[in-house]
């Protein structure tokens, strides 16, 4: 069956970087886009953006484009999201997701969710 | 401030029915099929319908999605305890060439 597993929790500094990964297994990973959804503490879901693991192709929200990186290495099936110039206002669970609307599907799978906690 | 407009809670008695409304424009819901996630505190959005009204597998027909020009609507009938949970609803958006969510609806069960 489809997993997305994902890294642990992380602490970061102001202004510092964070990386955070998520393991697929059970599918094709370079078949199908892998987005990035966040949500901070008693808020709603928020869409970061996507990747294609086989072209290398991105899509970021304008809100995020020039501090987040997402990279895949298809070895291993895994994606990376980087958050770089990290604030307070940053700290969230990160989920990694394989999103149906993206295919017009019900072939929709999300990670357990990452928590990112920015304080000085 | 969320691109699709929910109500932020809802609330109705065990047994009953409850209707969760979604409000977009044309370059999302008015053009793109409606998603409907039901997420439970704790975990991971759950998918609970997909293109406007379907159903995935496993989940009850207690469950049911519309769509209407630029605006979506969840109908939950049949009210279990268990239902009590946050309700978002999705759609790609054409002008923003992303994915945007409903602020989430959150769930009573009196």
């Amino acid at each position: 069956q489809v997993q997305l597993v994902q890294s642990g929790a992380e602490v970061k500094k102001p202004g510092a970087s964070v990386k955070v990964s998520c393991k697929a297994s059970g599918y094709t990973f370079t078949s199908y886009d892998i987005n990035w959804v966040r949500q901070a503490t008693g808020q709603g879901l928020e869409w970061m953006g996507w990747m294609n693991p086989n072209s290398g192709n991105t899509g970021y929200a304008q809100k995020f484009q020039g501090r987040v990186t997402m990279t895949t290495n298809t070895s291993i099936s895994t994606a990376y999201m980087e958050l770089s110039s990290l604030r307070s206002e940053d700290t969230a669970v990160y989920y990694c997701a394989k999103i149906g609307l993206i295919t017009k599907s019900d072939d929709d799978y999300w990670g357990q969710g990452t928590l990112v906690t920015v304080s000085s | 401030q969320s691109v699709l407009t929910q109500p932020p809670s809802a609330s109705e008695t065990p047994g009953q029915r409850v209707t969760i409304s979604c409000s977009g424009s044309s370059s999302n819901i008015g053009g793109n099929y409606v998603y409907w996630y039901q997420q439970l505190p704790g975990t991971a959005p759950k998918l609970l319908i997909y293109r406007n009204n379907q159903r995935p597998s496993g989940v009850p027909d207690r469950f049911s999605g519309s769509k209407s020009g630029t605006s979506a609507s969840l109908a939950i009938s049949g009210l279990r305890s268990e239902d009590e949970a946050d309700y978002y609803c999705a759609a790609w958006d054409d002008s923003l060439s992303g994915v945007v969510f409903g602020g989430g609806t959150k769930l009573t069960v009196l």
